[in-house]
């Protein structure tokens, strides 16, 4: 079975400080990770993904995320926040070997970013 | 390409009530998938589609019932609403080559049950 906790409900900070959501893995098998992103009342994009390769993943609006086998964590960063940052993000992941491979979800972080 | 589309955006029913969420597709994907999202608990998969004619229970299926009579379309009820049912609801789909395979959200659907 697969899970994902996402430590900290809620993150806050400056304009221009650097963005770092965290996230924790739970899998049997290697998994696949991903980071999905919310806007109000929209649905979810995708930021970024860990299939196999590189460990360090570079997505779209210069986040990037880094797997740590070991540490089984998949942490998401962004050098400098943006005021259009703000959303809530998702970590999620599922194994990518078997089965239907269904997409299990941490239960989010909301990025406030103050400026 | 439309992507996910979900209708209706947003809809208020009595306990008891009866109605269908319809989600379609027009990217071929063979995999789809019904979530419903709520406050601190992210999103759990209600039930999802590998293919026309196949379906399957996820996480928190009880309430909700499926079909997939086409590609396209992976239409949600719900039999008889209850206010635990209020939620917002998304539909997704991918390609079901693999996990690898990113994951397509649909708006949304508000669902309110008073």
């Amino acid at each position: 079975a697969q899970s994902v906790t996402q430590l900290g409900s809620h993150v806050s900070v400056s304009e221009g400080a650097l963005v770092l959501l965290r996230c924790n893995y739970s899998s049997s098998v290697p998994p696949y990770l991903f980071w999905y992103v919310q806007y109000p009342n929209q649905g979810l994009q995708l930021l970024l993904k860990y299939t196999t390769g590189a460990t360090l993943v570079k997505g779209i609006n210069g986040f990037e995320a880094e797997f740590k086998k070991s540490e089984t964590s998949f942490h998401l960063t962004k050098p400098s926040a943006h005021m259009s940052d703000a959303a809530e993000y998702f970590c999620a992941v599922t194994s990518g070997r078997t089965g239907a491979n269904n997409l299990f979800f941490g239960t989010g972080t909301r990025l406030t970013v103050i400026p | 390409n439309a992507g996910v589309t979900q209708t209706p955006k947003f809809q208020v029913l009595k306990t008891g009530q009866s109605m269908t969420l319809q989600c379609a597709q027009d990217m071929n994907h063979e995999y789809m998938s019904w979530y419903r999202q709520d406050p601190g608990m992210g999103l759990r998969l209600i039930h999802y589609s590998v293919g026309a004619g196949i379906t399957d229970q996820g996480e928190v299926p009880n309430g909700y019932n499926v079909s997939r009579s086409t590609t396209e379309d992976f239409p949600l009820r719900l039999l008889s609403a209850a206010p635990s049912q209020t939620s917002v609801y998304f539909c997704a789909s991918r390609r079901a080559s693999g996990g690898e395979e990113t994951q397509y959200f649909g708006p949304g659907t508000r669902l309110l049950v008073l």
